[in-house]
């Protein structure tokens, strides 16, 4: 059974900021928490993994709050291209990933 | 890096074909790798979990006898579908985990879309 709940599905423009929030309130203390991308009839692409507070890579930003019962991806400056499919795991990485429905973002131009 | 590729990318074949998919990481070892499938507007579900060197674990529903798996190497997983059927067509993805450990986490391959005519 999926461990995260996500929205199904947000809207967004060109240029925006997009934030994505998943709820992991059964999160164990080793899972960490990884964000993929999906786009149609391609496998999931890693996007980024964080454990607490604030982890930024060139793409992407999470922000996990101290009780990590959720954590929220932060796309900035969204574009066409990043309509996709997101989804939000918890793991230790060790352990068989479990997807729930995952985030359906649409960017409008 | 983490590269994973799937071969093929897709195939047809006739009822009652075995079709043998190919999940291999390209530029590091990997102990574990994942088997997934993917219905059209669905999430992935995962198929079974392969482990090299040993026999790999199914998931509650899934046939361990229509979905063998073999992880030879550390680099290289199979599944094979035996007996296709029209309600084995899918999406198949594969992962991969590295044998380093540590944080990291899960590279999938671009996936297998298999038609059962």
């Amino acid at each position: 059974l999926a461990k995260t709940t996500q929205p199904i599905s947000m809207d967004s423009y060109e240029g925006q900021e997009v934030n994505i929030t998943c709820s992991h309130n059964n999160i164990a203390t080793n899972d960490y928490i990884t964000w993929y991308q999906q786009f149609p009839s391609q496998g999931p692409r890693f996007i980024i993994q964080g454990y607490k507070t604030k982890v930024t890579n060139e793409v992407a930003s999470l922000f996990i709050p101290a009780d990590r019962k959720s954590s929220t991806l932060s796309l900035p400056r969204v574009s066409l291209s990043d309509t996709a499919v997101y989804y939000c795991l918890v793991g230790d990485n060790f352990n068989k990933f479990y997807f729930g429905s995952g985030t359906k973002l649409n960017v409008k131009p | 890096g983490a590269v994973v590729s799937q071969h093929p990318s897709r195939v047809i074949c006739k009822s009652g074909t075995s079709v043998k998919i190919e999940c291999r990481s390209l530029d590091f070892q990997a102990t574990t790798m994942f088997w997934y499938r993917q219905f059209p507007k669905q999430s992935l579900m995962l198929m079974a979990t392969s482990n090299e060197g040993s026999k790999a674990t199914y998931e509650q529903g899934v046939e361990k006898d229509k979905f063998l798996i073999n992880h030879a190497s550390l680099t290289l997983s199979t599944l094979t579908v035996t007996s296709a059927h029209p309600e084995d067509s899918s999406f198949y993805i594969c992962s991969a985990l590295s044998s380093t450990g540590g944080n990291q986490p899960q590279h999938f391959g671009d996936g297998t879309r298999l038609s059962i005519l």
